[in-house]
């Protein structure tokens, strides 16, 4: 499969504790892209690397979450002090440079559920 | 700054008869637009692009989408549905310079047999 995937695809928490995702691009895919869907509404932007250099945050991103990509090919989106409002899936998406570079391929999700 | 408007949460048709999905966006610059599906417990599949190329854009199973720009549209049309249709659908836009999607509050489809 050479998709966009992710690990875990389902993570149960307790309130307060730190959780972190990962997501792997489809290769040679230089943008990646992280976002968040809550139940009944569509995804919304959280931030976009390019490479390894992260260039774009959401206002959505406070200060609790943290996202790498080290060595611009795969990423980890932390998040600390879990509240119960993290509850949702995390999307995480690719795209290739060039012309088609504004087209977004998703992976699977990982829901998030914080108890 | 840009937005996107899906006119119907739920749209529910009989297998074989037409599907239309309407939505309307709002952009400050030429938009890139896309329609997305997303079946339950799968990812988000990209089921066509509009790029300025043409108007009438076709897509993955049978879905075609037309761009309207005085009209601001962007609905999604497919002749005959298929039971393999019900899903969450998502309008998509994309301001050129940006690298954020926006997308809408989705359109769910129901297929009845």
């Amino acid at each position: 499969d050479t998709g966009v995937s992710q690990d875990p695809r389902h993570k149960i928490t307790k309130r307060g504790q730190n959780v972190t995702f990962r997501c792997d691009p489809i290769s040679e895919h230089n943008r990646l892209y992280w976002y968040r869907q809550t139940l009944g509404q569509g995804p919304e932007f959280l931030t976009y690397f390019q490479n390894e250099a992260q260039l774009e945050k959401s206002r959505l991103l406070s200060d609790r979450f943290s996202a790498e990509r080290p060595k611009g090919s795969f990423s980890t989106l932390e998040i600390q002090r879990t509240e119960q409002g993290d509850s949702a899936m995390y999307l995480c998406a690719s795209s290739q440079p060039g012309l088609d570079a504004d087209t977004q391929y998703f992976g699977p999700g990982t829901r998030l559920t914080v108890l | 700054a840009q937005s996107v408007t899906q006119l119907d949460s739920h749209v529910s048709v009989s297998e074989g008869t037409p599907v239309l999905l309407r939505c309307n966006y709002s952009s400050s610059y030429s938009p890139s637009l896309f329609w997305y599906v997303q079946h339950p417990n799968k990812g988000l599949q990209l089921l066509l692009k509009y790029t300025s190329a043409a108007t009438l854009v076709k897509g993955i199973n049978g879905f075609e989408a037309e761009f309207k720009k005085s009209e601001t549209s962007f609905h999604l049309t497919k002749p005959s549905a298929h039971m393999s249709d019900a899903a969450e659908y998502f309008c998509v836009v994309s301001e050129t310079g940006r690298r954020a999607l926006t997308f809408g509050s989705g359109t769910r489809l129901q297929v009845q047999p």
